[in-house]
C-alpha cells in the first residue's frame, strides 16, 4: 500500500534557488529515506534518515524527519539545471524488513 | 562497475502471452525485489526476496511469478492472468538488515500489442 504522500506533485524553480519537497507517512518507521529519479532510468538512493534523527545532510541536500508528525522534507539548495528529476520519499516501516514503500513522488524541474 | 542489469529495455506483449523480465545484479545483495511504476505514481512492491530459493509476495502480486535460483538472478514473469500489465517494472536489490538502500536497474518498460 502506498504510504507516503508528496508535496508538491510538481515544482519549478529558476537555476540558484532552492527547491524544498514535503513527504508524510502514517505509521512508525525505522528510517526514511530519499531517492531520485530521472526520465526514463531507474531510481538513485540520495539520503537516509534514521526515526531517532532529526536532520541531516549531503552536500547540498538537507533532510529533516519529525517523527511526532509523520512527516520529512528534503531541501535541495543552490539547485541546477542537472538537479531537474523525480524525487521520492521511501519508508521502511517498523518491522517491515527494509520492505520499503515509496511515495508518489515530486516532479522538479530547474530552468536555466 | 557493480550494478543491476535489466533486460530488455522495451518488451511489448500479445495478449495471452506470458512475457519474462530479467534481472541481474553483480553486488553480492542477498535481498532482491520488483517494483511496478505507472505514471504519475509511485513505486508498488510485486515480489521480493530475501534469500535464494525463497520470495514472497508484495502489494500487487496476482498476475505475476518471480524465481530466486540463483543468488544473482530474480526474474519476473508477467502472466496472462495479469489484465494491465502496461508500465515500467523496476528491479532492485540490497544488503539484508536495517538501514541498507536500496541499488535499482534502469527498468523495463512493458507495452501491449
Amino acid at each position: 500500500s502506498q504510504q507516503g504522500e508528496e508535496d508538491p506533485q510538481a515544482l519549478s524553480i529558476q537555476e540558484g534557488e532552492n527547491a524544498t519537497m514535503n513527504c508524510s507517512y502514517k505509521t512508525s518507521i525505522n528510517n526514511l529515506q530519499w531517492y531520485r529519479q530521472n526520465s526514463g532510468r531507474g531510481l538513485v538512493h540520495l539520503i537516509l534518515i534514521r526515526s531517532n534523527e532529526r536532520e541531516k545532510h549531503s552536500g547540498r541536500l538537507r533532510v529533516t524527519l519529525d517523527t511526532s508528525k509523520k512527516s520529512s522534507s528534503l531541501l535541495i539548495t543552490a539547485s541546477r539545471a542537472a538537479d531537474t528529476a523525480s524525487y521520492f520519499c521511501a519508508t521502511d516501516p517498523t518491522g517491515g524488513g527494509n520492505k520499503l514503500t515509496f511515495g508518489t513522488g515530486t516532479q522538479l524541474k530547474v530552468e536555466l | 562497475d557493480g550494478g543491476i542489469t535489466q533486460s530488455p529495455k522495451y518488451l511489448f506483449r500479445k495478449e495471452g502471452q506470458n512475457v519474462t523480465l530479467s534481472c541481474e545484479q553483480n553486488l553480492n545483495h542477498d535481498a532482491m525485489y520488483w517494483y511496478r511504476q505507472d505514471p504519475g505514481q509511485g513505486l508498488r512492491l510485486i515480489y521480493y526476496s530475501q534469500i535464494v530459493n525463497d520470495f514472497q509476495k508484495g502489494d500487487i502480486a496476482e498476475g505475476y511469478s518471480v524465481s530466486r535460483e540463483k543468488k544473482e538472478s530474480f526474474p519476473l514473469t508477467v502472466t496472462s492472468a495479469q489484465k494491465n500489465p502496461t508500465a515500467f517494472y523496476l528491479c532492485a536489490s540490497s544488503r539484508t538488515g536495517l538501514e541498507r538502500p536500496q541499488h535499482f536497474g534502469d527498468g523495463t518498460r512493458l507495452s501491449i500489442l
